[in-house]
């Protein structure tokens, strides 16, 4: 079983668009995260939630909009969609974060964004 | 500026031999963790080390931590084909920044069969 799977694992658009990706862990965490990496493989983290709750909120253009219905679900929505958002996109999550000791993070394989 | 950088960015090594990879960060951590990436793939953690704990053993990986230079290294022994990947250190600075992870760029590890 895949602990932590988002979707889509490709997603190719045009300048403009809207997109989402999905994402979805069956770890029983309570904490998960975004992150973005780009073409140089640098990961930066953009958002993250505990118990549904926002913790995190990088300096992420407003155009991003995370949502976590449960603590199982967190994605991600794009409005706007520029040539400087293609990149990696990776959902992860930990046990807990704010015991930092179970700060462990699982991440999923990752949604290469491609913008046209 | 990066809170983690990687140092080499790429090495290349032979199988059987040792890697090491060097790490430093900026500002004060909880803890220190390494994770490796395969090409294509989401990242996997590796070993997490504590600020009050110099060194860790992982099977054929050693991690130390110097919090005085604030760096780290980690050491692969007897590499295989199959550790091929890159490499990264991530740092927690604890208190209000939760689980956030800081990473650095990574190194690139190749080991030639």
């Amino acid at each position: 079983d895949t602990a932590v799977s988002q979707t889509p694992k490709y997603l190719v658009t045009q300048m403009g668009n809207d997109k989402s990706i999905k994402c979805e862990q069956n770890l029983g965490h309570d904490t998960m995260y975004w992150y973005k990496q780009d073409s140089k493989k640098f990961l930066k983290i953009m958002f993250s939630y505990n118990n549904k709750e926002l913790i995190i909120n990088e300096t992420v253009p407003n155009r991003f909009s995370p949502k976590s219905p449960d603590k199982a679900h967190l994605n991600l929505h794009i409005n706007s969609l520029e040539l400087g958002d293609s990149a990696v996109y990776f959902c992860a999550s930990s046990q807990d974060a704010s015991r930092l000791a179970k700060n462990i993070q699982y991440f999923g394989a990752g949604t290469r964004l491609s913008v046209l | 500026s990066q809170q983690g950088e990687e140092d080499p960015q790429a090495l290349s090594i032979q199988e059987g031999e040792n890697a090491t990879m060097n790490c430093s960060y900026k500002t004060s951590i909880n803890n220190l963790q390494w994770y490796r990436q395969n090409s294509g793939r989401g990242l996997v953690h590796l070993i997490l080390i504590r600020s009050n704990e110099r060194e860790k053993h992982s099977g054929r990986l050693r991690v130390t931590l110097d919090t005085s230079k604030k760096s780290s290294s980690l050491l692969i022994t007897a590499s295989r084909a199959a550790d091929t990947a890159s490499y990264f250190c991530a740092t927690n600075a604890g208190g209000t920044s939760y689980g956030k992870l800081t990473f650095g760029q990574g190194t690139i590890l190749t080991v030639h069969p």
